[in-house]
This record gives structure tokens, C-alpha cells and sequence, in this order.
């Protein structure tokens, strides 16, 4: 098993709709989650972290976490075409674990 | 990427030869790291360092060395290049350990 696991997509939303992304952890223990955007033949950039359960919100991003249930998911509201990358799960698992990625694709 | 840069930006190199990669950072950042990215792989660490001289493996370290003499630099070497590590090569940096800030990437081919 994977230690973390998003589905690779391509997930299609139109413009304007909720883009929900999910990722599962595999290692209990883990402490610090963090959601990556990164743009086609860019470097990675953080966009979210999350420590404890629950949501925690930033303008049109709200990370959401449910340690029990080991899962980690972002929610992009009001989802725009320059909202279009591959967004990366990353857990702490004593050093930074990155999931595959999901890419998003907001067609106007 | 303001504060950390890589050198060089693309290399071809051919196989058998050593090669390395150079991370430099102006953010007195204590970690650094070295990842790869694949597709269907993500980002896997090759490489981390927690201080001057101090450096540990990642999960993809076969075929790679690394070494940090400076706070603001950490070198990736590849001793003797092969196909299967054409890859975009990524450096991060983290003051805490925690949130981290990546360079440009290095994009090599290795033929």
C-alpha cells in the first residue's frame, strides 16, 4: 500500500462549480498535512496545511481533515481555469511523503 | 523561487558519467532536500540534510550522493549516470521542517 494515495485524475469541473480533491494516509501516526499546487513544468507551491481535524479555511480553499478515518481532502470553490494543475497531497510522516497528484482541469 | 536556486536548469548528459547538481539558498533554511519527479511516480525524496555534514537517505537513494559543506548549498552527484534516472530533480528547503519551498528543478536526460 501506498503511504499516500490520490486518485491521478484528470478531474473535469466547469468554471464556477466546487473541485473536491481527496487523499488517504496510510501511517497513523502522521501529524501535519499539506496541500501542493503545481502548474505544468513548474515546481511545487504550498497552498494549504492542516494540523488537527476538521476544516480550516482560505478564501476559496478550505482543507479538510479526519485523522480516524485517515483522509485528507481539498475543496476549491468558485473553481476558475487558472485553478487547472495537478495538486499534490503531502504528509509528514517523519519526512515530507507526496501522493501522485490530481490533476484539475476548469473548463470555461 | 525567491531564495533558493538550481543549477543548471537542463542537462543531457550521457551514461556512465558522473554528474551533479547544485542547490544554493539565501534563506539560512536548517533542511534541505533533494526529490525526483516521475510520471505515475510523484515526488520521491532522494536525499535530505538536516544541517552542515549532517545528511540522510530518502526512498529512491541508489545511485546518488549528496553533500553539504555550506548552510546554502547541497549537492546532488550522480556517480555514473543512467537512463533511469532522467527525471525533473527538485530541491526544497524548510526552516521548520514542516512547510517547504521548492526550486525551478532541474530537468536532465541522461542518454
Amino acid at each position: 500500500q501506498k503511504e499516500v494515495e490520490q486518485n491521478s485524475g484528470p478531474l473535469s469541473v466547469p468554471e464556477g462549480a466546487i473541485a473536491s480533491l481527496n487523499c488517504t494516509y496510510s501511517d497513523r501516526g502522521s501529524q501535519s498535512f499539506f496541500w501542493y499546487r503545481q502548474y505544468s513544468g513548474k515546481s511545487p507551491e504550498l497552498i494549504m496545511s492542516i494540523y488537527s481535524n476538521g476544516d480550516k479555511e482560505d478564501g476559496r480553499f478550505t482543507a479538510q481533515l479526519n485523522k480516524a478515518s485517515q483522509y485528507v481532502s481539498l475543496l476549491i470553490r468558485d473553481s476558475q481555469p487558472s485553478d487547472s494543475a495537478t495538486y499534490l497531497c503531502a504528509v509528514i510522516g517523519g519526512k515530507l511523503i507526496f501522493g501522485q497528484g490530481t490533476e484539475l482541469s476548469v473548463k470555461p | 523561487d525567491a531564495g533558493i536556486t538550481q543549477s543548471p536548469r537542463h542537462k543531457v548528459t550521457e551514461t556512465g558519467t558522473p554528474v551533479t547538481l547544485r542547490c544554493h539558498q539565501t534563506e539560512n533554511h536548517r533542511y534541505m532536500y533533494w526529490y525526483r519527479q516521475d510520471p505515475g511516480h510523484g515526488l520521491r525524496l532522494i536525499h535530505y540534510s538536516y544541517g552542515v555534514k549532517d545528511t540522510d537517505k530518502g526512498e529512491v537513494s541508489d545511485g546518488y550522493s549528496v553533500s553539504r559543506s555550506k548552510t546554502e548549498d547541497f549537492l546532488l552527484t550522480l556517480e555514473s549516470a543512467t537512463s533511469s534516472q532522467t527525471s525533473v530533480y527538485f530541491c526544497a528547503i524548510s526552516d521548520t521542517g514542516y512547510g517547504y519551498t521548492f526550486g525551478s528543478g532541474t530537468r536532465l536526460t541522461v542518454v
